[in-house]
């Protein structure tokens, strides 16, 4: 069954701390793996995309590593601020008889502390 | 401005009262899907479509009917509404199912069915 499992569900730290969350799929056959971030009552915005060959990918304070061989992707925030308080989703993409179909983690919910 | 706009964003109906949540997006993309979020559960496509009269189901579609008539227009359905449709709704939509096509999302239509 194709399954994405993030952890923690929950985290806290400090403003200016640095945090990662994980994301471990079981999707086959995979196509890209995405990491979206979602503030409270709002709809989710695009961090990266990363396809089967890419290792890492940076926005900004934002970096994603993509692991394919242990199925394992990382989201890495830097100099943590405020306004990355959020949810994190990892969201996998699998294509199946001629589409493509989106998987979603259940999110991270990280809060920024001051 | 690129952008998803869904309306309403708060509805509250009774159970069995036909309902609509508009969807419309300006970037002419092909591919355009609803989403409903439930605590715990992260996000759940309910249809999608990969262009103009092109439909199909999602994982959770009970209960609900889409049509896209036109590109830029992909309306949700509520024939007769249950309690259990209480949910946050997001619509999306991306260039195409492809490998560096992020998804865009609006900002979601909170529905309670009482």
């Amino acid at each position: 069954k194709n399954q994405v499992e993030q952890s923690p569900q929950s985290l806290i730290i400090l403003e200016g701390k640095n945090c990662t969350l994980q994301c471990n799929y079981t999707v086959s056959p995979f196509s890209n793996l995405r990491w979206y971030k979602q503030d409270t009552g709002r709809g989710p915005v695009s961090l990266t995309i990363m396809t089967f060959s890419e290792n890492t990918k940076s926005n900004g304070r934002y970096t994603a590593t993509l692991d394919a061989d242990t199925k394992q992707s990382s989201l890495h925030i830097t100099a943590s601020q405020l306004s990355d308080s959020a949810s994190y989703i990892c969201v996998v993409s699998a294509r199946a008889s001629g589409t493509y179909k989106y998987i979603f983690g259940t999110g991270t919910r990280l809060k920024v502390l001051a | 401005e690129a952008q998803v706009t869904q309306n309403p964003r708060y509805l509250i109906t009774v159970t069995g009262k036909k309902l609509t949540v508009t969807c419309s997006q300006n970037m002419n993309h092909e591919y355009m899907s609803w989403y409903r979020q439930d605590p715990g559960l992260g996000l759940r496509q309910i249809y999608y479509s990969m262009n103009v009269e092109v439909t199909d189901k999602g994982d959770v579609p009970e209960g609900y009917k889409v049509s896209r008539k036109e590109k830029r227009n992909f309306p949700l359905i509520l024939e007769s509404p249950s309690p259990n449709q209480t949910s946050l709704y997001f619509c999306a939509s991306s260039l195409g199912v492809g490998a560096v096509s992020p998804l865009h999302f609006g900002n979601g239509t909170r529905l309670t069915v009482t």
